[in-house]
């Protein structure tokens, strides 16, 4: 089974509607971020968290909430989806342990469309 | 604002050449550094990690890391078609922040 998972893979959505995409991992991991990548532009961070209570916006935060569930889980919300937040979403965690190496490990990701 | 800066290629080398990817990074505290492998329309797989200046070896893949610099390369030796796949260069600050930030990737074709 995967560590991380990502649902849904796939999304097809129409402008102002409020979508989510969950993210659970089974590593143990404390510290969980949504990225987002568009061609062209690499990775971005949108949110992270490194504790269930902790939350921390990333650089492009704006239309976008999260919610921490659980250590297992981190949710990304679109209130009023608009067209540019078209892209493929990945989860991702790291280890804040003692013998962390601060590696990230990234989930299969989700194609979102928003018509 | 932390910049990590990729040749976007496409870079394309014959099967069984060495294959080198370079990343530059604007932040001179940055502790760790690692490159991500990621195939088109997939997630982004972790190749190597490397904390320290000098090479860092594992199979085929090379990490080199020149901190005075700031520069960071990947060197693939004998390239295989399998290969083909866009190379990210990601960097931490280190510290209690583990954040990474990424370059844009470099795209590799390894011609048969």
């Amino acid at each position: 089974d995967a560590d991380v998972t990502q649902t849904p893979r796939n999304r097809i959505t129409k402008t102002g509607k409020r979508i989510m995409l969950e993210c659970s991992q089974t590593k143990g991991h404390d510290r969980m971020y949504w990225y987002r990548q568009d061609p062209g532009l690499g990775l971005r961070l949108i949110y992270y968290s490194f504790d269930v209570k902790d939350i921390n916006k990333g650089e492009i935060s704006d239309g976008y909430s999260v919610s921490r569930q659980a250590q297992a889980k981190f949710s990304l919300s679109l209130e009023s989806a608009i067209p540019n937040q078209t892209a493929l979403y990945f989860c991702a965690t790291s280890d804040l342990g003692p013998t962390s190496t601060d590696t990230q490990y990234f989930g299969p990701g989700t194609r979102l469309t928003v018509l | 604002q932390k910049e990590v800066e990729q040749n976007s290629g496409p870079l394309s080398v014959p099967e069984g050449a060495i294959a080198s990817l370079n990343c530059t990074y604007s932040d001179r505290v940055s502790q760790s550094f690692f490159w991500y492998r990621q195939y088109s329309g997939k997630s982004p797989e972790l190749i190597m990690s490397i904390y320290s200046n000098g090479d860092k070896e594992d199979g085929r893949f090379t990490a080199q890391l020149n901190k005075a610099s700031q520069y960071v390369s990947l060197l693939i030796r004998d390239s295989q078609p399998s290969d083909s796949a866009t190379y990210l260069c990601a960097v931490n600050s280190g510290g209690s922040n583990y954040k990474l930030t990424f370059g844009k990737g470099t795209l590799l074709t390894v011609n048969p």
